[in-house]
């Protein structure tokens, strides 16, 4: 239990279009999805934190209106690069949190998407 | 505001022998979790284990063990038996149980398993 599908896994554009990446939890609800950008050999730094029907919160230097977070439903988030450029390059990985009892949330992970522009 | 730290860049073992790699953190809260992560080279992260503040008793989970040392905040990965698929990058990270969102990750610690 406790998959979470991340997609495309890898996607290569061309400066000035816009990219959306999906996240879903295929077998459970996520209580709250999140979006983490990881630099090569860095760790996952933080970009947003979205509950299901709200609007995304976003980490302080994360620019909202260039990264668009849609929280359709209880399974399904997507991420938007808008008019992506080439410092926008980089790995970009979701996570959903299920509930696991005793109000403990864990979260589970995509396997990423990387994104290339050109 | 609380930090994770992972002083150890790289680490390195002998396949079936043990390694720990270390973790420590900063935090003023008296209730929270502390969790150690796998990215492997498929970058898939992977929870490896667990930890809850409260629990005095040291989390295992089969061939990984943690060592918690609440008052030191210290929150060390033991790995024993070590395969050659326990390569990877291992992070520690920290979640507040007041506010059930965030992972505040360290750096990560890389060990390589030679045969």
């Amino acid at each position: 239990g406790a998959v979470v599908s991340q997609h495309p896994s890898w996607v290569i554009c061309k400066s000035g279009t816009s990219v959306k990446i999906e996240c879903r939890s295929l077998d459970f609800q996520a209580t709250t999805m999140f979006w983490y950008r990881q630099f090569p050999k860095q760790s996952l730094m933080l970009m947003a934190t979205s509950n299901e029907g709200s609007k995304a919160t976003y980490e302080q230097g994360v620019e909202k209106d260039k990264f668009l977070i849609n929280h359709a439903s209880l399974t399904l988030s997507t991420l938007t690069v808008t008019s992506a450029h080439p410092e926008d390059s980089s790995f970009y990985i979701c996570s959903a949190a299920r509930l696991e009892g005793q109000g403990r949330d864990i979260q589970y992970f995509g396997a990423g998407t990387r994104l290339s522009v050109l | 505001a609380q930090t994770v730290t992972q002083s150890q860049p790289e680490m390195s073992v002998q396949e079936a022998e043990t390694v720990t790699l270390s973790c420590t953190y900063d935090t003023s809260e008296s209730d929270y979790y502390l969790f150690w992560y796998k990215q492997p080279p498929s970058r898939q992260m992977i929870l490896v284990i667990r930890q809850e503040a409260y629990k005095q008793q040291n989390a295992t989970e089969n061939r990984f063990s943690v060592n918690f040392q609440k008052a030191a905040k210290s929150f060390s990965l033991k790995i024993s038996d070590s395969q050659l698929g326990d390569a990877a990058m291992y992070f520690c990270a920290y979640r507040s149980a007041l506010r059930t969102d965030k992972l505040i990750f360290g750096t990560g610690t890389r060990l390589q398993v030679f045969p």
